[in-house]
């Protein structure tokens, strides 16, 4: 049983770019959150996809945006990076149904130079 | 006030020693509860949820104190496997449904 997979592993950009990371969640998970982890802190809450549809969002801008596929696999898209938004960028998928257990895929690094 | 705080350690632990450790959450509403492990440069990965009554695996126990507002994790026999940063994590139920609040974490150092 595959778990929760990310790509790319490592990422560098330049400022001003944009970039898309990808996730395909647990089988059997139907919802998929984003959160952004900055070194030596707690992973932040970017948002979360349902049914296709972003149900929650954390306090990120606009240039953060995403997708979620019919398959329940979901995108993260950046536009305009910023040197801040070098990260370590987690995916995470629950089953839903009342679950709030979530389950990690093993991130995506984001450098912007 | 952050929503979700942390003795940041590090906890340096004798193996076979027990070492436990709270956290802190501020929002009342708060309602599922849990703690994640995070190795080094790798992703968070549940190691328990939190139960009102407070529960126990194996060698861990949480446990949930609402009056107070904070939870504890209580590891007894550490090994040195046990090392790693240890998240709580919060959810404040319907109104956040999949919401987690991390908090920054608390390195637990196990030696020899």
């Amino acid at each position: 049983d595959a778990g929760v997979t990310q790509s790319p592993t490592h990422l560098i950009k330049t400022r001003g770019q944009q970039v898309t990371l990808r996730c395909s969640p647990k089988s059997g998970h139907d919802t998929v959150s984003w959160y952004q982890q900055a070194l030596g802190q707690g992973p932040q809450f970017i948002f979360q996809y349902y049914e296709e549809e972003e149900r929650q969002r954390g306090n990120f801008p606009d240039r953060f945006s995403g997708h979620q596929f019919p398959n329940y696999s979901s995108e993260l898209n950046v536009n305009a990076l910023l040197l801040g938004d070098s990260a370590l960028y987690l995916c995470a998928s629950s089953p839903g149904g009342g679950s709030y257990e979530q389950y990690f895929g093993p991130g995506t690094r984001l450098t912007v130079t | 006030r952050k929503e979700v705080e942390q003795d940041p350690g590090p906890f340096n632990v004798p193996e076979g020693a027990t070492v436990a450790f709270n956290c802190t959450y501020s929002n009342s509403a708060s309602q599922s509860f849990f703690w994640y492990r995070q190795d080094c440069r790798k992703e968070p990965k549940l190691l328990m949820s939190v139960y009102s009554s407070g529960n126990e695996d194996g060698r861990f126990t949480a446990q949930l104190n609402r009056a107070s507002q904070y939870i504890s994790l209580l590891i007894r026999d550490s090994k040195l496997s046990d090392s790693a940063t240890y998240l709580c994590v919060v959810n404040r139920g319907t109104d956040s449904w999949g919401k987690l609040q991390f908090g920054a974490g608390t390195q637990v150092v196990v030696t020899p």
